[in-house]
């Protein structure tokens, strides 16, 4: 089946420091990425789309300028959490949509555990 | 906006005995899907339905979608240790657009 790789896995950094996530899908193309933030036990929360060749969408709440979204191709998006901060440690997973296919589905990266000291 | 509700937030039952989990869509829906987190992983796709009144059945999973297209449930028969893990539905509104996911199920089995 599809796969999404989310790197890295988990990643500790200082508060001010900018910290990037990759997602990339390896076996097939998404013109479309999303990202979300998950807390302990609790829902995935639609941070934004990512959109291949054009600017993310960002729900409303998320600052944009905060959390920098690049889709560059068509099988690599990354989230850039700029000048983190302590309140900014979550788990952020990506997923991404099959361009091939009519199916809704979303293939989800391992996610990625920030935390920030 | 649009909001996806899901209940119960937690369930425990005893191995065999059955489960259910309910959605609900403040709007309607063009599809909704299913996905499972085990403790520690990502979510995985388990199913997608897209008519109004479908249901369909995965071994001992049973999806349906209701009349209106704004409320789906999940149930599954006599639950085995391998079901643990949290349920989360997700609603879409267009086709290529984003799932808005439910708050989740979490599910524990007492052996």
């Amino acid at each position: 089946g599809a796969v999404v790789s989310q790197h890295p896995s988990w990643v500790i950094c200082k508060s001010g420091t900018s910290v990037k996530i990759e997602c990339r899908s390896l076996d097939f193309q998404a013109t479309t990425m999303f990202w979300y933030r998950q807390f302990p036990k609790q829902s995935l929360m639609l941070m934004a789309t990512s959109n291949e060749g054009s600017k993310a969408t960002y729900e409303q709440g998320v600052e944009k300028d905060k959390f920098l979204i690049n889709h560059a191709s068509l099988t690599l998006s990354t989230l850039t959490v700029t000048s983190a901060h302590p309140e900014d440690s979550s788990f952020y997973i990506c997923s991404a949509r099959d361009r091939r296919t009519t199916n809704e589905k979303l293939f989800f990266g391992s996610g990625t555990q920030l935390s920030v000291l | 906006g649009q909001q996806v509700m899901q209940i119960p937030q937690y369930q425990h039952v005893q191995e065999g005995e059955d489960f259910t989990t309910y959605c609900n869509s403040s709007t309607t829906l063009s599809n909704i899907q299913w996905y499972k987190q085990r403790p520690g992983g990502h979510p995985v796709f388990l199913i997608q339905l897209v008519k109004s009144g479908e249901v369909k059945k995965q071994k001992r999973l049973t999806f349906q979608f209701g009349e209106a297209k704004k409320n789906s449930s999940l149930h599954i028969t006599a639950t085995q240790t391998t079901d643990v893990g949290t349920y989360f539905c997700a609603g879409g509104h267009n086709q290529g657009g984003k799932l808005i996911f439910g708050q989740g199920t979490e599910l524990s089995v007492k052996p």
